[in-house]
């Protein structure tokens, strides 16, 4: 079946460790992103990335960074310079711009939190 | 940036009944989704309609894109139907960003 695959769902980090949280897709889309959503709040954007080797900051990148050396991986590292961690991760992918846009489609999400 | 607004924040319905949700938004959008996060967590694509209307089965969704809204429409609810309903809206000239709402909390008793 092609989809989204976040790992792993649950993840819990020391104070001062550096996290990475993983997101493959199989749906050869382009695009790629990660969303944080806090408790009772909509999604906030971290980073996206609309091609391979490229990737651009979002609403929040302070204390994340990312990667995308392959089109299929897009992974998230939460650094221990973020200071409030604990959230729901989410990842998402989409094809085409401009007027072939197609939806976002989302995985399944980690939850992180701090020991 | 865009600005997106959902209401009501909060809804509690008998099963049976129908609800509307309204999205409003600041700016022209070429990218309107509507989204169902069901209570583990999992966001679920309802609706992809910048403008027009369109249906899928007990839901609808219309987006009046002149005058910057969306709404959704559920009919015959059912408990399933429960979870948060999110509009999500990209800007004309942007870069595919969608900027979510805080969300439409749907309580459905049996």
């Amino acid at each position: 079946d092609g989809g989204i695959t976040q790992s792993p769902k649950y993840l819990f980090r020391k104070e001062g460790q550096n996290v990475t949280l993983s997101c493959e897709q199989n749906l050869n889309h382009d695009a790629m992103y990660w969303y944080r959503q806090d408790p009772g709040q909509g999604l906030r954007l971290i980073y996206y990335s609309q091609i391979v080797n490229d990737f651009q900051k979002g609403d929040i990148a302070e204390g994340y960074s990312v990667s995308r050396e392959k089109k299929e991986s897009f992974p998230l590292t939460v650094t221990s310079a973020q200071k409030n961690p604990t959230a729901f991760y989410l990842c998402a992918s989409m094809a085409g711009t401009g007027a072939r846009r197609q939806p976002q489609h989302f995985g399944d999400g980690t939850r992180l939190s701090i020991l | 940036g865009i600005q997106v607004e959902q209401s009501p924040p909060d809804l509690i319905l008998q099963e049976g009944a129908n609800s509307t949700l309204r999205c409003n938004f600041s700016d022209s959008v070429n990218n309107l989704q509507w989204f169902h996060q069901n209570p583990w967590g999992q966001l679920i694509n309802l609706f992809y309609i910048p403008s027009g209307t369109k249906q899928n089965g007990r839901l609808s969704a219309t987006t009046v894109a002149t005058e910057r809204y969306s709404l959704l429409y559920i009919s015959s609810s059912q408990t399933t139907d429960s979870g948060v309903y999110f509009c999500a809206v990209a800007p004309n000239f942007g870069n595919e960003k969608l900027t979510f709402g805080t969300g439409t909390r749907l309580t459905i008793i049996p």
